[in-house]
């Protein structure tokens, strides 16, 4: 059955730490993975990696993949209030849209 | 329009009464994809349009859900005689074609409670 699974579950660091998430993946004919920051409502698009060992960056946030070893990692530095949300990882198989699955998040809280 | 839009956003009922959820996706956008979040958990895949057409219905619950998507735009989800467990939150969301590999774009969701 294919699955996607995020750790930690929930993660509370201070305001300027590093953080890194870690997103496992088992997808039958796996296209890409995303990454998506949720605050309180809509979960907004990050990151969406097809290749591996490429690092895509934007800012603070920064994500790779290894499809090799079927994980992705998203790394936030310098770590700011505005950062705490639940960041949700998804997989997305080849011509399956229909078929994209999401982790059930990692909670991220910064404390000031 | 700007972004994708749902209503209502907020939603209290009884159990056993019929609820029905709205979506207006991107303009342009012809993939459209219901979900449900449980709290505490994950996107639970509900259903997904290309078009006007559903080609998996597989991940609707039960059979008191349905959906319909007409004119190639607005979606509507129907929960019929809802149940407590039907709390949660529905997260629409759309994408250009479905074989472009592009990212989905969520709405805010409606928060339907079931008393």
């Amino acid at each position: 059955e294919d699955k996607v699974v995020q750790s930690p579950l929930s993660l509370v660091v201070h305001e300027g730490d590093t953080v890194t998430l870690n997103c496992s993946y088992e997808v039958t004919n796996f296209r890409s993975l995303l990454w998506y920051k949720q605050e309180k409502k809509a979960p907004t698009f990050l990151f969406m990696l097809t290749s591996s060992g490429i690092e895509k960056k934007s800012g603070r946030l920064s994500s790779i993949l290894d499809k090799k070893e079927l994980f992705s990692i998203l790394n936030i530095t310098a770590t700011q209030t505005g950062d705490s949300a639940v960041y949700l990882c998804a997989a997305s198989p080849l011509n399956r849209d229909d078929k994209i699955i999401f982790g059930k998040g990692t909670r991220l809280h910064i404390l000031p | 329009g700007a972004g994708v839009s749902q209503s209502p956003s907020n939603k209290v009922t009884e159990k056993g009464k019929d609820v029905e959820l709205r979506c207006d996706p991107i303009s342009g956008h012809t993939a459209l994809y219901w979900y449900r979040q449980s709290l505490g958990q994950g996107l639970e895949f509900l259903i997904y349009f290309q078009g006007n057409s559903a080609p998996d219905k597989s991940g609707l619950p039960s059979d008191r859900f349905s959906a319909e998507r007409t004119g190639g735009s607005v979606s509507t989800l129907t929960i019929q005689r809802t149940q407590q467990e039907d709390s949660a939150v529905y997260l629409c969301a759309s994408s250009l074609a479905s074989t472009s590999n592009q990212p989905q774009h969520f709405g805010d969701g409606t928060r339907l409670s079931i008393l």
